[in-house]
């Protein structure tokens, strides 16, 4: 089946040490989204990627880095410089770059960071 | 900006009874209009979607009518079981600039008791 892998389930940092997420999908989507989740409150964009070898800071992206060297892949960085990392992190993707009407986005089962 | 709003939980049902959470947006031009589903400890699920005033969403007794009058879209379903307990998202996406991008509102978290 097709669908998008997050990895790991939970993450923990120490202070000073960057932490790479991982999301990898296999339904050939063009773009790839982050999002941080606290709680009550709504998804907030970190960064997204329409196509590979480019990507744009969204929302909240100080303190975050990407990379989309692969279509299939779109790692996400927590740096020393995010100073409130925790919180539930998910990656997204949608079928195309650029739709007259926007698709819909599927998510994976997301990364639960936490600081020691 | 653009942005979604809806109603503040937690709503909390009995079984077999009817379901209504509130969304209203704000948005210039024509947004799509999603509703997400979340189970604890798990990602987002799309529920429905609607795409033009007038469209009725639905999936699995869930039901949404875009009302661009009333910029709202408001999540209906006319009999909750206890594995509908999860939190529930409006979201609208348009496209900016040259990508297509989702603003959610911040979620409304439903308990279903037997």
């Amino acid at each position: 089946d097709g669908g998008i892998t997050q990895s790991p389930k939970y993450l923990f940092r120490k202070e000073g040490q960057n932490v790479t997420l991982s999301c990898e999908q296999n339904l050939n989507h063009d773009a790839m989204y982050w999002y941080r989740q606290d709680p009550g409150q709504g998804l907030r964009l970190i960064y997204y990627s329409q196509i590979v070898n480019d990507f744009q800071k969204g929302d909240i992206a100080e303190g975050y880095s990407v990379s989309r060297e692969k279509k299939e892949s779109f790692p996400l960085t927590v740096t020393s410089a995010q100073k409130n990392p925790t919180a539930f992190y998910l990656c997204a993707s949608s079928i195309d770059r650029v739709r007259a009407i926007p698709q819909p986005q599927h998510f994976g089962d997301g990364t639960r960071l936490s600081i020691l | 900006g653009d942005s979604v709003t809806q109603m503040e939980g937690p709503v909390t049902l009995s079984e077999e009874a009817f379901l209504t959470i509130n969304c209203t947006y704000t948005a210039t031009g024509y947004p799509s209009l999603f509703w997400y589903v979340q189970y604890p400890g798990e990602g987002l699920q799309l529920l429905l979607k609607a795409t033009k005033a007038d469209d009725k969403g639905s999936n699995k007794g869930f039901e949404a009518t875009y009302r661009k009058e009333t910029t709202s879209f408001h999540l209906e379903k006319g009999s909750v079981q206890v594995s509908d307990s999860a939190v529930y998202f409006c979201a609208l996406s348009k496209i900016y600039g040259n990508t297509g991008k989702l603003i959610f509102g911040q979620g409304t978290t439903l308990q279903v008791k037997p």
